[in-house]
């Protein structure tokens, strides 16, 4: 997987509790982004940051949800008072930037199961 | 709705046999890419295609750009049991937007 790291990779919260989710991008690559992805389904993207902004999160909930990508350290994403419908896998990707500006690639982590119990 | 469409949604065939997926949008990409996604891991980037009408091949598996790109087959010969898995396109439409996934080919090579 390119490098990309994520901590943990299995993580079990009771609802009402505050889960957090690390990503650590490809050394070098400074655009991340989260998605979440239910059994059996597709990759819903929920926000793409870029170090020390949110450029989209037209994907995230308004509450409960954010996510932030500071100049040091790992990507978080966070939810806050969990309810069992956020049981789900939630993956994170980073890209570089190729010469023409254009984001061709992303790499992806192996993803953290969130498990709501 | 979802912007790219995959189909078919899942795939059950026998090794030896060859299959093709689709991954089709009414919108132009600038890229896009093929990933491999297995049960409990990440999704795998195949390959990325970014020019109109580009064939690309990675061994028994072929992957074709529309000339309009906004649709992308991938074509696998002889598929192998170790083919198992979730197939996902992913366009890109450049200048720092985000990626929009298919909702997946779920293939399942039985020996």
């Amino acid at each position: 997987n390119a490098g990309v790291m994520q901590n943990p990779r299995h993580l079990v919260r009771r609802r009402g509790q505050e889960a957090r989710l690390r990503c650590s991008p490809v050394k070098g690559h400074s655009h991340v982004y989260w998605y979440r992805q239910l059994p059996e389904e597709g990759l819903k993207f929920m926000v793409y940051l870029q170090k020390e902004n949110i450029i989209d999160e037209s994907g995230m909930p308004k509450e409960r949800f954010s996510a932030e990508f500071p100049k040091e350290g790992p990507s978080i994403l966070r939810i806050q008072q969990v309810v069992r419908g956020d049981s789900a896998a939630y993956f994170c990707a980073s890209s570089p930037i190729s010469l023409d500006n254009r984001l061709d690639e992303q790499y992806f982590g192996p993803g953290t199961r969130l498990t709501v119990t | 709705t979802q912007l790219l469409e995959q189909s078919p949604q899942f795939l059950s065939i026998q090794e030896g046999e060859n299959l093709t997926v689709y991954c089709n949008s009414s919108s132009v990409f600038s890229s896009l890419q093929w990933y491999r996604q297995e049960p409990g891991e990440g999704p795998v980037l195949l390959v990325t295609v970014v020019t109109g009408g580009e064939v690309k091949k990675l061994k028994r598996l072929t992957f074709q750009f529309g000339d309009a790109r906004k649709d992308s087959s991938l074509h696998i010969t002889a598929a192998q049991t170790g083919d198992t898995g979730l197939y996902l396109c992913a366009g890109g439409r450049g200048n720092f937007n985000k990626f929009y996934f298919g909702s997946g080919t779920k293939l399942n090579v039985k020996p």
